[in-house]
């Protein structure tokens, strides 16, 4: 069955870094997200992503973050300058319409601001 | 937005027996997912289930979109479930899901 892979599974990065977070949907998916988990909490959404552009994004996605899809495959998150409170699992979904279709998540990219 | 209620937030349970995770949403859904997230953080999706009735081995879940609830049931529990069982829902106005707090299952041996 076709999965959502995220590269790294860990990063650690100095608090001011910028850090790169990547995915690959599912291939022949158009809708793709990022979605956050700070230790012990539940799952937040960031931002949704179609047709090259974001549909939607919540009050956490300010302008230090951004996202890409820099080729026929890849959809990355951006974080500027990172803060201790980025610290965070961050997930990518992707789903094949908008309604009517489950989102796949990948595993994770688990973010430790140090 | 969409409101999102799991309960009970904790259950621990001995194994072999069964239990009721309960979800409840504030507004009409096009979508709701039902996830268990292992020890190592990742979420594993379990059902999709805006409506009706579905059974996937020693779990199932019924969701009565009309009254705006899902149930996720698991029988015979064993050590393995353990771990946070999230309900996620999507509104038809909404591309994001939204999920709730979470419960979270202990199986004793």
């Amino acid at each position: 069955e076709p999965e959502v892979t995220q590269t790294p599974s860990h990063q650690v990065t100095q608090m001011g870094q910028e850090v790169i977070l990547r995915c690959v949907p599912i291939s022949n998916h158009l809708y793709f997200y990022w979605y956050r988990q700070i230790l012990g909490q539940k799952v937040e959404f960031l931002v949704s992503f179609y047709n090259n552009e974001i549909s939607e994004k919540s009050e956490i996605f300010d302008d230090q973050f951004s996202v890409e899809r820099p080729d026929g495959s890849n959809f990355t998150l951006k974080i500027r300058s990172t803060k201790l409170e980025d610290s965070a699992m961050y997930f990518c979904a992707s789903s094949e319409n908008r309604v009517g279709q489950p989102q796949h998540f990948g595993d994770g990219t688990r973010l430790s601001i140090l | 937005g969409i409101q999102v209620e799991q309960s009970p937030p904790d259950l621990i349970l001995q194994e072999g027996a069964n239990s009721t995770l309960r979800c409840n949403f504030s507004d009409s859904v096009n979508n709701l997912q039902w996830f268990h997230q292992n020890p190592w953080g990742q979420l594993i999706n379990l059902f999709y289930i805006p409506s009706g009735t579905k059974q996937n081995g020693r779990l199932s879940a019924t969701t009565v979109a009309t009254e705006r609830y899902s149930l996720l049931y698991i029988s015979s529990s064993q050590t393995t479930d353990s771990g946070v069982y999230f309900c996620a829902v999507g509104p038809s106005y909404d591309y994001k899901l939204s999920f709730g707090a979470g419960t979270t299952v202990t199986v004793r041996a």
